[in-house]
Parts: structure tokens; sequence; C-alpha cells
């Protein structure tokens, strides 16, 4: 149980180009989840947190009009990555938490390049 | 506050010593510890988790690890270490409470020499 799906595993885009990272829960519903980010050589930085229904809360330093976060339903979030560069290439990774739910669970990851 | 401390950023063993990957931690709360590892270009994978019931965690691939509360520790072990072991291993704290955050230690990266 607590199948957190994250897709695409992988993908290549252009410079000035949006890309939509999904992550879904398969088994549970995600009341929270949440997105990290991974830079070379560093431990996961938390990006944001998105409660189904309302906005999304972005940690100090994240451009939100960039990184747009939507949490439709109780098993899907959205990361859309917004007129990419070259700086945003990384390791993206969601996790999602059942209401009042101790324990998050990860997706797999997406590595992004932008070209 | 709430922190996490991975002691060594590197460690590297010999295939079929031991492994001990250290991790301290601080909270005001009763806390929920998590391991998970990450294997190159790849998602994290959980390989155990203590929330407050045996303090000794059995978890996946022969990893366990032992909740020590006086010391604040939270140390993984391994009795041989696998070629394939090698990967960058996390220490996590979850804070609980209506936001259940995590936070993540820096990492520890494990080598295993042949």
């Amino acid at each position: 149980g607590a199948v957190v799906s994250q897709h695409p595993s992988w993908v290549i885009c252009k410079s000035g180009t949006s890309v939509k990272i999904e992550c879904r829960s398969l088994d549970f519903q995600a009341t929270t989840m949440f997105w990290y980010r991974q830079f070379p050589k560093q431990s996961l930085m938390l990006m944001a947190t998105s409660n189904e229904g309302s906005k999304a809360t972005y940690e100090q330093g994240v451009e939100k009009d960039k990184f747009l976060i939507n949490h439709a339903s109780l098993t899907l979030s959205t990361l859309t990555v917004t007129s990419a560069h070259p700086e945003d290439s990384s390791f993206y990774i969601c996790s999602a938490r059942e209401h009042r739910g101790r324990l998050a669970f990860f997706g797999q990851g997406t590595r992004l390049t932008v070209v | 506050a709430q922190s996490v401390t991975q002691l060594d950023s590197h460690v590297s063993v010999s295939e079929g010593t031991p492994v001990l990957l250290r991790c301290n931690y601080s909270s005001s709360y009763s806390p929920s510890l998590f391991w998970y590892v990450q294997h190159p270009n790849k998602g994290l994978q959980l390989l155990l988790k203590y929330t407050s019931a045996a303090t000794l965690v059995k978890g996946i691939n022969g990893f366990e690890a032992e909740f020590k509360k006086s010391e604040t520790s939270f140390h993984l072990t391994k009795p041989s270490a696998h070629m394939s072991d090698a990967a960058e291993y996390f220490c996590v704290v979850s804070i609980g409470g209506s936001q259940g955050n995590l936070i993540f230690g820096k990492g520890t990266k494990l080598s295993v020499k042949p």
C-alpha cells in the first residue's frame, strides 16, 4: 500500500518551454503533497506544500510564478516549471501524505534537463 | 527546533564488512524517523521507519537501525556490505502533527570497495 507514482521519470526540454510533472497517490487520498528539489551533492530542499483544494504554500526563495503547483484532487498534484532555463535542471521529487497521517510517501522522482 | 545531522558525508567500506551510517536528531516532539536510500538517477526508497514501537527496527536488504532516545540517535547498520549497497542514504525526521513536514539530513554517500 501507500504507492505514489510520479511521471515522467525523466524529461528533456528546450529553454523557454514549460514542463508539467505529475504526482499521484494510487491507493490512498493525499490531502497534502510536498514538492522537493535536489541539488547536486545536497539534500532535498522543500519547495512547496500543497493541500487539496487550496493554494500551495511556497518556501522562502522559491518563485511561485515559475513553479506552478496545482492540487485539484485528492490523488493528483502537478508541478509545472514555466519558461524553463538550464539552471532549472534538477531532480524533482514529490511526496504525499494522507489526512492526519504521520508518514509521507515518495514518488520515484523526475530528472529534468533543460537544454 | 527540529533538525537532523548525518555525521559523515561519505563512508567507504569493503564488501563483506559492516556498515554504520550515523544520524542524530533534535526534536521537541516524539519523532518518527526514517532512512531512505537513493541510487543514482533513481527516486527515494524507504529502507525502514521508526514510529514509537520497537526501538530496533529492521528494514529491507538487511539494514536495521536502533532508536536511542538518550543519545538522540538513529544510526543505520548492516552486518555485511554488498556492492549494490553503494548509494546515497538520507536520515529523515517527521515532526508529525497537523503539518507533518519532513526534515532531511544532508545525506551520506556509501561507497563499497570490492
